[in-house]
């Protein structure tokens, strides 16, 4: 059935590196994305989101990829720090006008001093 | 400054012992779910509210009821909590596409 996954379910790296967390999703009517970091017994936060009309949009130290001809996503952290060790849920809206979202299957992120 | 407010925080219920959990928001958003989120796992929609109108998903069970009093309040009702709806129960809002998570209520089934 359609799904959004994760290639990678745990990623770690070394505090000061760069961080790429990948999601694959498969409805070609999906038209806005978000990533959202979640910690140990926290709601989900969000990070950023990107339309489909866009295929990169940049924040704080994090940027987000799309590929829309293999539908595939991707949050880059740059100089990965303790505090983004969490888990990264991207999720995707598949074209309603409100926020009804479909979740991916999430990646754990551990970042070592 | 507490956008989504959960509560309680942490709930402990007997098996088969009818628990209910609350969520309130302050951003005057339309639309209200409700998650089902087990550990390592994304969470899973239960339903939502657009408006009054009650949205259930196609796989959630008949044991997992919502009420929705005003724009501000949504319950989650578990009518017979059984040892597999051990989970953390995230609300969440949304008026548009981004959707706004509460801190979540971990449920104990004992």
């Amino acid at each position: 059935g359609e799904n959004v996954g994760l290639h990678l379910p745990t990623l770690s790296v070394q505090e000061g590196d760069n961080s790429i967390i990948n999601c694959a999703y498969s409805n070609s009517a999906s038209d806005y994305f978000i990533w959202y970091k979640q910690e140990s017994g926290k709601g989900p936060q969000f990070i950023i989101d990107i339309r489909s009309n866009m295929d990169k949009r940049q924040g704080q130290r994090v940027t987000v990829l799309l590929n829309k001809t293999v539908k595939h996503l991707s949050l880059q952290i740059a100089a990965t720090q303790p505090g983004d060790s969490a888990v990264y849920f991207c999720a995707e809206n598949r074209g309603t006008s409100y926020g009804k979202l479909t979740f991916g299957q999430g990646t754990i992120l551990t970042v070592h001093p | 400054d507490a956008m989504v407010i959960q509560n309680p925080r942490y709930q402990v219920t007997q098996f088969g012992k009818p628990v209910t959990l609350s969520c309130s928001q302050t951003l005057n958003h339309n639309v209200m779910y409700w998650y089902q989120q087990k550990s390592s796992q994304a969470p899973k929609l239960l339903f939502h509210y657009y408006d009054k109108d009650f949205n259930n998903e196609a796989d959630t069970p008949d044991n997992f009821q919502s009420r929705r009093p005003n724009t501000s309040f949504c319950f989650l009702d578990i009518r017979s909590p059984g040892l597999g709806d051990a989970a953390m129960y995230l609300c969440a809002t949304s008026r548009e596409e981004e959707q706004f998570f509460g801190p979540g209520t971990r449920l104990t089934v004992l």
